[in-house]
């Protein structure tokens, strides 16, 4: 089954404590990208990746890191994670690194809190 | 960058009532476009998409939307809607590698 799974879903921490939150997908897309969702604000990316060892910044890049070693993973970094890092995030695949005509796969979604 | 605005945050409106969500992009090119839905406690899914051709697409549901190259929208529409329809849409224009998304509409169908 073609999926985008997202871990942990649901996860509580302290701020300044570092924390990963793992992004795989079964397809072999190339395209990867992390949103975050807020009230209000819709989503707005933070990172996308076109490719292995090929990323780049999205409209809301600071506190974020990712990496793509392999084609599957895409993990979200959060070196010193804050209060306004709360938030529901959300990973994204696609076949091409254009999503023209493609569909477009979502996780199901991490929510985050940092207190 | 592309940018997208959605009006009308929130939307009540009764069962078999018509909805029309708005949706107007800004880009300087080739432009697809994307309404995503998202019902309570899950995930995005894609409603419709276009990307060429007739400007009038039909999507998932009973939904339905209208490119208007002219005036840079694609609105959703759905004739008659039923509780089920509860949830929160989102419109997306992809363009330049990235996907960007409005800010969505809440949208509540009483019974």
């Amino acid at each position: 089954e073609a999926q985008v799974t997202q871990n942990p879903r649901y996860l509580i921490t302290v701020t300044g404590k570092k924390l990963t939150v793992t992004c795989s997908q079964n397809m072999n897309h190339e395209y990867m990208s992390w949103y975050r969702q807020d009230p209000g604000l819709g989503l707005r990316q933070i990172y996308y990746s076109m490719n292995v060892e090929v990323t780049d910044k999205g409209d809301v890049p600071e506190g974020y890191k990712v990496s793509r070693k392999e084609k599957r993973n895409f993990p979200l970094i959060l070196e010193s994670p804050s209060p306004n890092q709360t938030s529901l995030y959300f990973c994204a695949s696609s076949p091409r690194r254009e999503h023209s005509g493609n569909t477009i796969y979502f996780g199901e979604g991490s929510w985050l809190t940092v207190v | 960058a592309q940018s997208v605005s959605q009006h009308n945050h929130h939307v009540i409106l009764s069962e078999a009532a018509s909805l029309e969500l708005g949706c107007n992009y800004s880009y300087g090119g080739t432009v697809n476009l994307f309404w995503y839905v998202q019902y309570p406690g899950q995930h995005l899914q894609l409603l419709l998409k276009y990307f060429s051709g007739d400007p009038l697409v039909k999507g998932i549901k009973g939904f339905e939307a209208e490119f208007i190259k002219s005036k840079f929208s694609f609105n959703l529409r759905k004739p008659s809607v039923q509780w089920s329809d509860t949830a929160e849409y989102f419109c997306a224009v992809y363009g330049n590698n990235r996907l960007a998304f409005g800010k969505g509409n809440q949208v509540v169908v009483i019974p």
